[in-house]
């Protein structure tokens, strides 16, 4: 099992649409959650961490369910400048005590005119 | 715009070629990393390095070498690099290292090994 996994896609959806995307970890020790976004040949832009609370940044709410594992990323109102591919990251035990990030394989988005 | 630069932009190069890839950032980050990113694929973790100690080499071959030297700057030796090493090679810095903080990425080097 992938340690995390998401829907690779492709989503399309038009212009004002609301999408979700879905993340599921598979360790449980994990503790910090982001969502990145990542343009065509660009490199990994933060779009937000994800709080156990859940959190929103405008017209983008991410949520955590900790006894699920999973974690999930809201967009309303889609905008044209939201088609991106949406990475997943959780940071997982590494080797000893040490832990690192881990990237889903992200899902991507086409917000259609 | 990115606090995390990378030079050079693009790389081309041989697979008897020696390069240097190289990186800074100025935000007093103490913890640097190198990923590898090939396409429609996620990045994956290479080195990493905090307070100028390389604390992970995720089994990378020999033909890449790391070097950190001061807390600003990362570079990514290259010698002898096969065409299957083409890829995107990013280059992120945290606050710190303890596997919670966000990483702020490089717009990434984009290497061709013919």
């Amino acid at each position: 099992r992938k340690e995390v996994e998401q829907d690779p896609g492709p989503f399309n959806v038009p212009e004002g649409a609301t999408v979700a995307f879905n993340c599921t970890y598979s360790n449980s020790a994990s503790q910090s959650f982001f969502w990145y976004r990542q343009d065509c040949r660009k490199e990994p832009k933060l779009l937000m961490s994800v709080y156990s609370s859940g959190n929103e940044d405008g017209r983008f709410t991410a949520q955590l369910n900790r006894a699920s594992q999973y974690i999930s990323l809201l967009i309303r109102d889609s905008k044209l400048s939201d088609s991106a591919t949406y990475l997943c990251v959780v940071n997982v035990l590494s080797s000893g005590s040490a832990r690192q990030l881990t990237f889903g394989s992200g899902t991507q988005l086409t917000v259609l005119p | 715009d990115t606090e995390v630069t990378q030079t050079p932009k693009h790389l081309v190069m041989g697979m008897t070629n020696k390069k240097s890839l190289k990186c800074e950032q100025h935000m007093g980050h103490r913890a640097m990393y190198w990923y590898k990113q090939k396409a429609k694929k996620p990045p994956e973790l290479m080195f990493v390095y905090s307070y100028e100690k390389l604390s992970i080499n995720e089994s990378v071959p020999s033909r890449f070498s790391p070097e950190c030297p001061n807390s600003s700057l990362l570079n990514l030796h290259l010698h002898a690099l096969q065409p299957e090493d083409s890829a995107l090679y990013l280059c992120a810095s945290s606050q710190d290292w303890t596997g919670g903080e966000t990483q702020y990425f490089g717009p990434g080097t984009r290497l061709l090994v013919l």
